[in-house]
């Protein structure tokens, strides 16, 4: 079954305790990316990977790290959390067509930093 | 830059009733749009995209959605609504340039169906 997981689904941790949140999908998508979601603000993309060792920023990266060491795997790691960044993450791994793309979400992560 | 609106936060609908959910969008060049929905302690789930063609597209669970480029607006609608309907529904936009595959979300439309 074609499906993208994240770990853990729920965390709840201190301000500066370094923590990563891991995305796997096994569909051999070149292309994955990590959206965070905010009441009001629907979805916004932190980073995304175009391939194995190819990141860039997406719209909000600050506090946010990530790697793409194999292409089934896309963690995502906040060095120093902070409480700004209690959300809901969600990965997302994505189908190149011609034409458009199918993107598949993972089920979400809720980090809650106090 | 690209950007989608969805004007309404809350919707409630009768059920059995036909349902709207708005969205307009933003974007340079032909868009490339799409609609998830999002049920309580769930992930997205993808329902219909528009990327070129025929302007109504039609999707999963009976969902349908009208591209209409002069008033650059893509709702979604059902004819008749399932209490089975209620959820978070997004609207979705990407410019169609090889690239960055971001998807720029609306803020959320929560459809309330009332038995």
């Amino acid at each position: 079954e074609a499906q993208v997981t994240q770990n853990p689904r729920y965390l709840i941790t201190v301000t500066g305790k370094k923590l990563t949140v891991t995305c796997s999908q096994n569909m051999n998508h070149e292309y994955m990316s990590w959206y965070r979601q905010d009441p009001g603000l629907g979805l916004r993309q932190i980073y995304y990977s175009m391939n194995v060792e190819v990141t860039d920023k997406g719209d909000v990266p600050e506090g946010y790290k990530v790697s793409r060491k194999e292409k089934r795997n896309f963690p995502l790691i906040l060095e120093s959390p902070s409480p700004n960044q209690t959300s809901l993450y969600f990965c997302a791994s994505i189908l190149r067509l011609a034409g458009g793309h199918e993107q598949y979400f993972g089920p979400g992560t809720r980090l809650t930093v106090t | 830059a690209q950007s989608v609106a969805q004007p309404e936060d809350q919707v409630n609908v009768a059920e059995g009733n036909p349902l709207t959910v708005k969205c307009t969008y933003s974007v340079s060049g032909n868009p490339y749009l799409f609609w998830y929905v999002q049920y309580p302690n769930r992930g997205l789930q993808f329902l219909l995209k528009y990327i070129t063609g025929d302007n109504l597209v039609k999707g999963s669970y009976g969902f349908e959605a009208e591209f209409n480029k002069s008033q650059t607006s893509f709702h979604l609608k059902k004819p008749s609504a399932l209490v089975s309907d209620s959820a978070l529904y997004f609207c979705a936009v990407r410019e169609p340039n090889f690239g960055n595959e971001k998807l720029t979300f609306g803020t959320g439309t929560r459809l309330t169906i009332i038995p």
